[in-house]
């Protein structure tokens, strides 16, 4: 079967920088997404990867290892704006998203 | 620019009522989704489109029809609602359906079925 698995919640201060960890199992792999989404709201794209290694974009970073199966979203200099829900989704082989149940990032002052 | 619209915000209905969710987008993109969403599960897809015209089922399709006459709309029809249809509904669209290509959401529609 596909799965996706991921934190529930994880809690880190302002300032600080936080990892969140996707592992996947799914028929067919065309590439890896992570989406932010805040309470009420709908999600919205952070990154896609495709090819292992490191993709940065400002103060996010995704990575991927396909090999592992194995993701992560790493979040810098957090900011009270970045509590939120942190999706992970894969592109299967018919080239439907796969989501996970998401992480709720909980930021403390 | 709009994006993505949904409507109605919320809704309350009761049971073995029929109902429909809107969907429309101003972007151009071939392809459009439905997903629901609860509480301790991902995003779950229901039905999709990659052109107009064309729809097929998703992971959940079952009390659910949707039609795609247009590019632009793609509504979500509950023939008859259940409690079980309780949850928040997303609409979402990308370039097509065919590649990696982003998919961009619109702002959701709480349903309640008592």
């Amino acid at each position: 079967g596909q799965n996706i698995d991921q934190p529930t919640e994880m809690t880190a201060t302002e300032g600080a920088i936080v990892q969140i960890n996707c592992t996947y199992q799914t028929s067919g792999f065309n590439g890896l997404f992570w989406y932010q989404q805040h309470a009420g709201e709908a999600p919205t794209f952070l990154s896609y990867n495709v090819l292992d290694g490191l993709e940065e974009k400002g103060r996010f970073s995704s990575f991927l290892s396909r090999s592992k199966g194995y993701s992560y979203l790493l979040l810098k200099e957090l900011q009270m704006k970045d509590s939120a829900s942190y999706l992970c989704a894969v592109l299967d082989s018919n080239y439907q998203l796969i989501w996970g149940a998401g992480t709720k990032l909980i930021i403390k002052p | 620019i709009a994006g993505i619209t949904q409507a109605p915000t919320s809704q309350i209905l009761a049971a073995g009522r029929r109902m429909t969710l809107r969907c429309t987008q101003d972007m151009r993109h071939n392809a459009m989704y439905w997903y629901r969403q609860d509480l301790g599960l991902g995003l779950r897809l229901i039905h999709y489109s990659n052109t107009a015209g064309t729809t097929g089922k998703g992971e959940v399709p079952d009390g659910y029809s949707v039609s795609r006459a247009n590019t632009d709309d793609f509504p979500l029809t509950l023939a008859s609602a259940v409690p079980s249809q309780t949850s928040v509904y997303f609409c979402a669209s990308s370039v097509t359906g065919s590649r990696p290509d982003t998919q961009y959401f619109g702002p959701g529609t709480r349903l309640t079925v008592l």
